[in-house]
């Protein structure tokens, strides 16, 4: 069973802290992987993706991918309020299918 | 209508019901997919069109029957559902299946009673 492992969380951190999101994935054949934010009651919206081993920023975003681990994260620089929801992390194997972990929640606290 | 558009928003159905949800995408991709979203529990991927062509069946109970007329709409046909069906359904869509971003529907908040 190929599957994408996030802790549930919640995660509090104080505005303006950093929030570091983790997400483990079971299939060394997992080409993409993908950050995901949803608000309570909205639908998933994209926050990043990362093909590639090491760190791609965007704006106060960085997702991180080690492929040798086996381990995708997700950092929020200076966090605001309006960043809490929760971050589900997404893995597409080969083919046709994005396994999606069952997200963690962040909080945020003013 | 921009987006991904899903109907309707929320479903209350009995058991014995035969309901229908609907979506359809503006942007033009090739892919569509069914997600159930159910509390405390992964995304559960359920069907794959590409090109109106079904390329998944995630082990889906065959109360559960999808439709996709052509590449902007895709349906998701209900019959004797059982409340453990009920869930949030969500319709994505993208420009190919695979690896690309999938852009979300708001969603359908079904009820089984």
């Amino acid at each position: 069973q190929k599957e994408v492992e996030q802790n549930s969380g919640p995660l509090s951190v104080p505005e303006g802290a950093i929030a570091s999101l983790n997400c483990t994935y079971s299939d060394r054949g997992s080409q993409s992987f993908f950050w995901y934010r949803q608000y309570s009651g909205k639908s998933p919206e994209l926050i990043m993706f990362i093909y590639s081993n090491g760190d791609k920023e965007d704006g106060r975003f960085t997702a991180q991918l080690n492929k040798a681990s086996q381990y995708v994260s997700l950092l929020i620089r200076d966090s605001q309020p309006s960043d809490s929801a929760t971050y589900l992390c997404a893995a597409t194997t080969g083919g046709f299918k994005t396994i999606f972990g069952a997200g963690t929640r962040l909080f945020v606290k003013a | 209508e921009t987006g991904v558009t899903q109907t309707p928003r929320h479903l209350v159905m009995g058991m014995t019901n035969k309901k229908s949800l609907k979506c359809e995408q503006h942007l033009g991709h090739n892919a569509m997919y069914w997600y159930k979203q159910s509390a405390k529990k992964p995304l559960e991927l359920m069907f794959v069109y590409s090109l109106e062509e079904r390329v998944e069946n995630n082990s889906v109970p065959s109360r559960f029957s999808p439709e996709c007329p052509n590449s902007s709409h895709l349906f998701l046909h209900l019959h004797t559902l059982q409340p453990e069906d009920s869930a949030l359904y969500l319709c994505a869509s993208s420009q190919r299946v695979g690896g690309t971003e999938q852009f979300f529907g708001p969603g359908t908040r079904l009820t089984v009673l």
